[in-house]
């Protein structure tokens, strides 16, 4: 059974700090991984996605891959209200497996 | 770009009857979609998935003759949801991606309201 780990939170920040958001995966074959955001009543966005070891930046986005440790990570720097939302981390090939998500709570 | 439209956004409809949703891919050319379901505060779950010009591939437990899925097209996919009833209210969401290891993009989503 492949699987995508996630904390399901909710993780609080206060406006402006790092948001640090976490995911494992079990399928060693995977090569490709991405983040979405999916605000209460709406579908998934594409945040990110990442296919090779180390780092990844888009604006204040930065997501991490590790297949050593089959681990991925998304770091959200200046957080804003407006990111408050729940995470999706993703990987697969052929079709996705999706994480629970990780609810982020931004305040003011 | 990647923009995926489905329509309709909600549908409010009685018991028995068929609705059917349509996803579109407006400017690239989704060789694969995939049909998900979401029930209130729980993850996507992937229903099936569509490769243009071949039958669906669903997940185990989805009944493939109560959710028709046709991909006629490499911009338009269709998920029918038959002789509909109350449990099968729910959110569904349908994604296309250009090709393998591509990111799925996804559509705004169908609420569907059986009465």
């Amino acid at each position: 059974q492949k699987e995508v780990e996630q904390n399901s939170g909710p993780l609080s920040v206060p406006e402006g700090a790092i948001a640090s958001l976490n995911c494992t995966y079990s399928d060693r074959v995977s090569q490709s991984f991405f983040w979405y955001r999916q605000y209460s009543g709406k579908s998934p966005e594409l945040i990110m996605s990442i296919y090779s070891n180390g780092d990844k930046e888009d604006g204040r986005f930065t997501a991490q891959l590790n297949k050593a440790s089959q681990y991925v990570s998304l770091l959200i720097r200046d957080s804003q209200p407006s990111d408050s939302a729940t995470y999706l981390c993703a990987s697969g090939f052929q079709k996705l497996v999706f994480g629970t998500g990780t609810r982020l709570l931004v305040s003011p | 770009g990647a923009v995926v439209s489905q329509h309709p956004s909600w549908v409010i409809c009685k018991s028995g009857t068929s609705v059917k949703i349509e996803c579109r891919s407006l400017d690239f050319q989704a060789t694969t979609m995939f049909w998900y379901r979401q029930f209130p505060k729980q993850s996507l779950m992937l229903m099936a998935t569509s490769n243009e010009g071949s039958k669906a591939t669903y997940e185990q437990g989805v009944e493939k003759d109560k959710f028709l899925i046709n991909h006629a097209s490499l911009t338009l996919s269709t998920l029918t949801v038959t002789s509909a009833h109350p449990e099968d209210s729910s959110f569904y969401i349908c994604s296309a991606r250009e090709g393998r290891n591509q990111p799925q993009h996804f559509g705004d989503g169908t609420r569907l309201s059986i009465l």
